[in-house]
Formats: structure tokens, sequence, C-alpha cells
């Protein structure tokens, strides 16, 4: 599959915990994006990287998220401490320099108790 | 920084019928605005985009319209079928940077 990929496509988990989730771009793309959805809302901007570079984050990303793309490939999102309302889908897209077309990876769907 | 307003949030139309979409964009230096199509579960899937320097684009039972003069710009699907049962996102960003989505409009076409 050439497409955006995540990992987990779901998690659960208790309230105060830690997670964490992958995205792994279409290959040649070296823009990445965080963005976080919630039922009956539009997909909402967390940050983006252009390949290692974290150009900018919403203030929506508190202290508790931290993203990463140490190599210019693949992501991650870091939620420490999780809370209630960090339940969301949290979807990743990727897009290569000279074009906006964004693509969207399935998304991790999370939970929290 | 972008606000992205889309109206209806619901629409149901006839199987054949016409839908329109409108959205409207806050931020004059926006030049791209995307419309995507989320099926429930699924990831967005962009089916139509427009740049500022275009006021219309067609592709097939789909078109987009833009006035940037009033920031609005719309979606159109003619000859609508249940398969176009979804909700569609409107967004406006551009300068291979972040978009802004719209809050979706959830289409239902009713055979």
């Amino acid at each position: 599959d050439t497409g955006v990929s995540q990992d987990p496509r779901h998690k659960i988990t208790k309230r105060g915990q830690n997670v964490t989730f992958r995205c792994d771009p279409i290959s040649e793309h070296n823009r990445l994006y965080w963005y976080r959805q919630t039922l009956g809302q539009g997909p909402e901007f967390l940050t983006y990287f252009q390949n290692e570079a974290q150009l900018e984050k919403s203030r929506l990303l508190s202290d508790r998220f931290s993203a990463e793309r140490p190599k210019g490939s693949f992501s991650t999102l870091e939620i420490q401490r999780t809370e209630q309302g960090d339940s969301a889908m949290y979807l990743c897209a990727s897009s290569i320099d000279g074009s906006d077309e964004q693509f969207f990876g399935p998304g991790t769907r999370l939970t929290v108790l | 920084g972008e606000n992205v307003e889309q109206h209806p949030s619901t629409l149901s139309v006839q199987e054949g019928d016409s839908a329109v979409i409108k959205c409207t964009y806050s931020d004059s230096a926006s030049n791209y605005f995307p419309w995507y199509k989320q099926e429930l579960g699924k990831r967005p899937q962009l089916i139509i985009d427009i740049r500022s320097n275009v006021g219309e684009k067609k592709d097939q039972r789909i078109a987009v319209t833009l006035n940037k003069t009033a920031k609005h710009f719309s979606l159109h699907i003619t000859e609508t079928q249940p398969e176009d049962s979804a909700v569609y996102f409107c967004a406006a960003g551009g300068g291979y940077q972040k978009v802004t989505f719209g809050t979706g409009t959830k289409l239902q076409v009713i055979p």
C-alpha cells in the first residue's frame, strides 16, 4: 500500500496514561500534518513538519502533546497524561513540495476512559 | 487565523437532483480550496480543489466555484446518486501549509 498509514488504528487507554501514535507518509512526501477530528466536526490542525522541522503548532497542542519526525520520514504524536477530552480521531496527512494536495491516513481513534 | 464557515450542516436530496454546499472563508491570503468527502469511519478523500486564480472547475458531476472578492466558494453535485451520501468538508489554505476545515455537511441522497 503506497498511501499514508497510521498505527494503531484504535487505542483505548485509561485517563492519565501516555499514548503514542505513528504515521508513515507517502514515501516521497516531505510535508506531514497532524489533525484531530471529533464527532460531527471537521479535522482541526495540530501541527506540521517540513522534512524533520516542525514548522507550526496549533494552540490546541497543549504541553501534554509532542510530535516528532526525527529523520524526516515517519512521525510520532505522543499524548502524556491523557484526559477524557483527548478522545478523538487523530489524522495524519502528507503532501509534497509544489503541491497543496494533502493525502490523509486512516486515522487513529483514541478513547480515553 | 483562517476561519471557514460551511452551510448547510445537513442536506437531503432526491436521487437525480442537484446538491449545493456553500462555504465562506476569512483570510484573503488563502489561495487553495479543497473539498473532501468522508464516509462513515473512513479517511477524508479529496474530490476536487480549486486555486484562487480560477473561478470555476468541473470534474464530471462535481463542480466548484470561487468568488474571491466575496470570499465564497461552493460545491455543486449534479445528478446525485445514493453513493454520494457522505459528509463533505470544505477547506481553505495554501502555500503548502495547513488547511482549515469547515464543520461539514452531511449529504443524504434518497433513492
